[in-house]
C-alpha cells in the first residue's frame, strides 16, 4: 500500500512564526503536491514538485515556499505565518500510474 | 476557465442509490477522478476514468462520463451510513499529474 505521512495532524502557531510542514512518501513517486483545503473551496494547489530540487507554483503560492532535497520528502514552508493561512494542508504524491495519493492532512491554526 | 463544479450537499436514505454529479471545463482532460474524504481524514482515491471511456463499474460504484457535455457522475448503489463523507471530483490537467478539484459534495445518509 502507498503510504503518505505528514509530520503533524494538528498544529497551532502564532502570527509571524516560521512554520514547516513535512510530507514523506514511500512509493518512490516523482511528483509531490501541497494543497490547502477550505470549506466550500475544495482543494487548491499551492506548489508541486516533479523531481528532487524541482518545484512549480500552483494556483495559490503567495506566502508559501517549498523544499525537496530528497525524492521521498516534500516540505511546505510558511515564512511568516498569518491568520489567513489557518487551514487544512494536504500533501499528495503520484507516479506514472495517474493516481494521486493523499496524506492524512495537517490542520494548522495561526493565532 | 478551469472550474470543476459540484453541488455542495446530497441527502439520501440508507439503501437507496446516490448520484453525485460534476461538470468540468477542460475538454483535453485525460483522466477524471472521484475521491472520498471522511471526517478528519485525508482524501481516499475511490476510482478514476480515462477520457476515452464512458462508463466504469467497481462493485457498488459506477462512474459515467459524458465527454460531449463535460459531465461526470458517481453512482453509489445500496448507500450505507459508512458512505457518509465528502466526495470530490477532480480532473487531470497538463503534465505532472496535476489535478483540479471541485468544492466537494457532502453526502448525508439517513435511516
Amino acid at each position: 500500500d502507498v503510504k503518505v505521512t505528514q509530520s503533524s495532524r494538528y498544529l497551532v502557531k502564532r502570527t509571524g512564526e516560521k512554520v514547516f510542514l513535512e510530507c514523506v512518501q514511500d512509493m518512490d513517486h516523482e511528483n509531490m503536491f501541497w494543497y490547502r483545503q477550505d470549506p466550500g473551496l475544495g482543494l487548491r494547489l499551492i506548489y508541486f514538485s516533479y523531481d528532487v530540487k524541482m518545484k512549480e507554483k500552483g494556483d495559490i503560492p503567495e506566502g508559501y515556499s517549498v523544499s525537496r532535497e530528497k525524492k521521498e520528502r516534500f516540505s511546505l514552508i510558511l515564512e511568516s505565518a498569518s491568520t489567513n493561512q489557518t487551514s487544512m494542508y494536504l500533501c499528495a504524491s503520484g507516479g506514472s500510474s495517474y493516481e494521486q495519493y493523499f496524506g492524512p492532512g495537517t490542520r494548522l491554526t495561526v493565532t | 476557465g478551469e472550474d470543476v463544479e459540484q453541488s455542495l450537499f446530497l441527502s439520501v436514505r440508507e439503501g437507496d442509490s446516490s448520484v453525485i454529479n460534476c461538470t468540468y471545463t477542460d475538454s483535453s482532460s485525460t483522466y477524471l477522478y472521484w475521491y472520498k474524504q471522511e471526517p478528519g481524514a485525508g482524501l481516499q482515491l475511490l476510482t478514476y476514468i480515462f477520457s476515452n471511456m464512458d462508463m466504469k463499474q467497481d462493485q457498488r460504484l459506477t462512474v459515467l462520463l459524458n465527454k460531449k457535455d463535460k459531465h461526470l457522475s458517481l453512482r453509489i448503489a445500496d448507500t450505507q451510513t459508512g458512505d457518509s463523507a465528502i466526495y470530490f471530483c477532480a480532473e487531470m490537467q497538463g503534465g505532472y499529474n496535476k489535478l483540479i478539484f471541485g468544492a466537494g459534495t457532502r453526502l448525508a445518509v439517513h435511516p
